[in-house]
């Protein structure tokens, strides 16, 4: 069965640079969620959009943006990168809240 | 004081023993989740309640709405149960999941 699909897996990227982050989403899932999951920390919710349009905002910083397109798939992107920002980016899909998420295996960002 | 807390923090246990694993929270919520993440980081959902319980294999998982409160059962336990099991709340209304702490299980041959 079709999971949901984040890309790259890996990334490493210096100070200040940009970085993008993608997540396809199950197929018919409208709603995408993006979390930040720092080193020994839980998932922070940073951002939702449900049928492309942003639904929810947590501890997004400014520098971050993310849109939904008309395939559904998401991107996170990250600009003026700092070292805090290097962790493990979670994107989960679903149906509305509704049937539970399903969670991509994650993207670990590296800024060095 | 955390929205969601989980104990036990860490858990040992040895092949074939029954393991339960406590969530609480303080918030109203839509739903909670139970979560499971391995070590290198993916995460899989277990499950997600709103009443009851349900159960899949080897893994039960219940709930009491009125006294905040959420169990995930393992029977007959595994080496391969070991990893990190985080039990997440959505809360009423908004689309965010509060995560808990995470509860470090090692089951041992």
């Amino acid at each position: 069965a079709a999971g949901v699909i984040q890309s790259p897996r890996h990334l490493i990227k210096e100070k200040r640079e940009t970085a993008t982050l993608k997540c396809y989403p199950i197929p018919r899932h409208d709603t995408v969620y993006w979390y930040q999951q720092g080193p020994g920390q839980d998932p922070q919710f940073l951002i939702s959009f449900y049928e492309k349009m942003q639904s929810d905002k947590g501890s997004i910083p400014d520098r971050f943006s993310a849109q939904q397109f008309s395939d559904y798939h998401s991107e996170l992107n990250m600009s003026s990168l700092e070292l805090g920002d290097s962790a493990l980016y979670f994107c989960a899909s679903g149906v509305d809240r509704v049937y539970g998420y399903t969670f991509g295996s994650g993207t670990r960002l590296t800024v060095v | 004081k955390n929205e969601v807390e989980q104990s036990p923090q860490n858990l040992t246990a040895q092949e074939g023993e029954f393991i339960t694993i406590n969530c609480s929270y303080s918030v109203g919520i839509s739903a909670l989740h139970w979560l499971q993440q391995h070590p290198g980081g993916g995460i899989v959902s277990l499950f997600m309640l709103s009443s009851g319980k349900k159960k899949h294999g080897r893994l039960i998982a219940t709930i009491n709405i009125q006294e905040k409160h959420s169990s995930l059962h393992i029977t007959a336990s595994h080496p391969r149960d070991s990893a990190v099991y985080i039990c997440a709340v959505g809360r009423d209304n908004t689309d965010k999941l509060i995560f808990g702490t995470g509860t470090r299980l090692q089951v041992f041959p």
